[in-house]
Parts: C-alpha cells; sequence; structure tokens
C-alpha cells in the first residue's frame, strides 16, 4: 500500500518570504513522486515531478522540491512566495508497482500568502 | 493549446435524475480518468480508460458509469444521483497509464444535487 501525508493543513506565510509545503510518502519500490496546484473551483495543475536523477526538482512558477529518500519527504519550496501563490496544494505518489492510473493524494494544504 | 474540457462547468440536478458530465481532449492522450473531490479534500480516482479498456476502482458505487466513444470523449454517468454525489468531478488525462506519467486536470464540473 502506498501514502501521502501532508502534515500540514495551513500555511501561512508573508509575501516575499520563503515557503514551505511539507510532503511525506511511503511506498514500495522507488517512488514517483508529483506536486499540484489546485485555485478556488478549478482543476488541479500540475507543478513538478519527480522520476529520477537530481533531487532537486525545479517546477512552474518559481516552485521547486527535493527529494530525500532517507526521510521519505519531497517539500514543495519557493523562494519568494506572492499573493497569487495563495491556493490549496496537493502532493502525490505512485510506484513502478502501482496499478495503472492510481494516484495516491495527500489531503492538501492551503496555502496563503499575505501582502 | 492542447488542453482537458470539461462541460458543463457547474451542473445542477434533482435528486434521483440521471446526469451526464463530459470531457473531452486535445492531448490526443491514451488515459482519461474521471475522480470525484469533495470539499477540497483530495480527489478519488473512479475509474479510468487506458484506450478503450475499462478500468472501475473497486469502491466505486455502481451508480457511477462511464463511456469513451472515441481518443478525445469521455463521459460519466450517474444514474440516480444522491445528496452525498454533491462534488466537483474532475476529468484527467495522462499519454499512458505509466506511474511516471503526468496527468493534465481539466477544470471540473462542479455537481449540485437538489
Amino acid at each position: 500500500a502506498q501514502s501521502v501525508a501532508q502534515p500540514e493543513d495551513q500555511v501561512n506565510v508573508a509575501e516575499g518570504n520563503p515557503l514551505t509545503v511539507k510532503c511525506t510518502y511511503s511506498v514500495s519500490g522507488n517512488p514517483y513522486l508529483f506536486w499540484y496546484v489546485q485555485y478556488p473551483n478549478r482543476g488541479l495543475q500540475f507543478l513538478l515531478k519527480y522520476i529520477t536523477g537530481d533531487n532537486l526538482v525545479k517546477g512552474s512558477y518559481g516552485f521547486e522540491a527535493e527529494f530525500n529518500k532517507s526521510q521519505t519527504s519531497f517539500h514543495l519550496k519557493k523562494p519568494s512566495a506572492l499573493v497569487s501563490d495563495s491556493a490549496l496544494y496537493f502532493c502525490a505518489v505512485r510506484s513502478y508497482n502501482t496499478n495503472a492510473g492510481k494516484s495516491t493524494f495527500g489531503d492538501g494544504t492551503t496555502l496563503t500568502v499575505k501582502p | 493549446d492542447a488542453m482537458v474540457i470539461q462541460n458543463p462547468r457547474y451542473q445542477v440536478t434533482q435528486f434521483g435524475k440521471p446526469v451526464t458530465l463530459s470531457c473531452s481532449q486535445t492531448l490526443n492522450h491514451n488515459v482519461m480518468y474521471w475522480y470525484q473531490q469533495k470539499s477540497s479534500q483530495a480527489p478519488k480516482l473512479l475509474f479510468h480508460y487506458y484506450d478503450k479498456d475499462f478500468n472501475n476502482e473497486a469502491d466505486t458505487p455502481d451508480n457511477f458509469q462511464s463511456r469513451r466513444p472515441n481518443t478525445s470523449f469521455c463521459f460519466l454517468d450517474i444514474r440516480s444521483p444522491g445528496l452525498g454525489d454533491a462534488a466537483m468531478y474532475l476529468c484527467a488525462t495522462s499519454r499512458d497509464p505509466g506511474a511516471q506519467e503526468t496527468q493534465y486536470f481539466g477544470p471540473g464540473t462542479r455537481l449540485l444535487v437538489l
């Protein structure tokens, strides 16, 4: 079985400050990890993914995430937050053993960036 | 721009009245998925098509059906909607079913059951 934990329901940061949204996972085999963002009344929008290779993954809108195998984490980061980054963020995991289409999503973290 | 389109964006139906949600894609992807998302919770996979092969999740109620008449279109049919089926329904696609493939989501259809 695979699982994802996003330990914080809510993250609040001031505009211009760095932000981190946390994600830890559990999976048998090598993980494939994804971050998505969801704005109100919209679908999920792909930000970045880790498949293999460099542990630091760069994605859309200045976001990046670091894969840490020993800590089974894949935290999302951005050096300088924007008010427009305020949204709901989902981490998701799959593995080579995953049945086709079966992503396991975390429960989401609401990011609020205040001016 | 290649994209995933869902119509309508908002759908109101009556308790027990069949409703169909539609999804189309211009990405020419082989796989199409339907997710249910309630109250900003994690999306829950209902089923997916790999080409014409239908794959139902074990815990998807029989009330939910799907059709994929061609590569571009996929439909979600709710035969007898209950109040508990009110949710956002998300369609997604991926090029292939492999675990490393990115899923691309449509904007969703919000279903209200009266």
